[in-house]
């Protein structure tokens, strides 16, 4: 089955900078790749995808790079800001809804004001 | 986006008794739906995947006859925790598919055994 496997666990970094979260896959079937937030307590919000059919993908202060050749994919957070404290989660499927997704470790991301 | 309840958001019961989690999906019809449990500081274990009108599929060390799913409609999906025991306390989260094959997630039912 699917392993994914995320990096760092913990990341804190100064408001304003940028923050990277890594992560990389076992199955080379899987095509469909979502970034959850999750804030304490709450449910995991998704915040952006990518298909295995594009590189790169943007959302205002949120991208996600994709390398099928190397299995792996990276979140990037620029400008960031307090609100964005939470723990983030790579994910990993067959792009199709009847998959469930297999899920990294998290990453603690802390944005010190 | 699209909508997922679960209820109870929290429960507190005696071991030994059982608990029935709902979760539901407002305003669209999931044919799939997936139940995690996560612990503090810890990812989602998938348990178990909940396909309408048919048997759930369970996760490797899951007991399906303590972890109870049901999918009876497509817009309902519930797991009953049976016989339930300290070891039992946790946080599960349900998610479903969307017809874009989005997958949201519920709140969560924080479930402590005492």
């Amino acid at each position: 089955g699917e392993n994914v496997e995320q990096h760092p666990s913990t990341l804190s970094v100064q408001e304003g900078d940028s923050a990277v979260i890594k992560c990389t896959y076992s199955d080379s079937a899987s095509n469909y790749f979502p970034w959850y937030k999750q804030e304490l307590g709450k449910r995991p919000q998704l915040i952006i995808d990518i298909r295995s059919n594009v590189g790169e993908k943007k959302d205002q202060r949120i991208a996600v790079t994709l390398n099928k050749t190397a299995k792996h994919f990276s979140l990037h957070i620029t400008e960031t800001q307090p609100e964005d404290s939470a723990v983030y989660f790579c994910a990993a499927r067959l792009d199709t809804g009847r998959r469930a997704l297999t899920f990294g470790s998290g990453t603690r991301l802390q944005v010190q004001p | 986006g699209a909508v997922v309840s679960q209820h109870p958001s929290r429960v507190i019961c005696k071991s030994g008794t059982s608990v029935k989690i709902e979760c539901r999906s407002l305003d669209f019809q999931a044919t799939t739906m997936f139940w995690y449990r996560q612990f503090p500081k810890q990812s989602l274990m998938l348990m178990a995947t909940s396909n309408e009108g048919s048997k759930a599929t369970y996760e490797q060390g899951v007991e399906k006859d303590k972890f109870l799913i049901n999918h009876a409609s497509l817009t309902l999906s519930t797991l009953t925790v049976t016989s339930a025991h300290p070891e039992d306390s946790s946080f599960y989260i349900c998610s479903a598919s969307s017809p874009g094959d989005t997958q949201y997630f519920g709140p969560g039912t924080r479930l402590t055994v005492l």
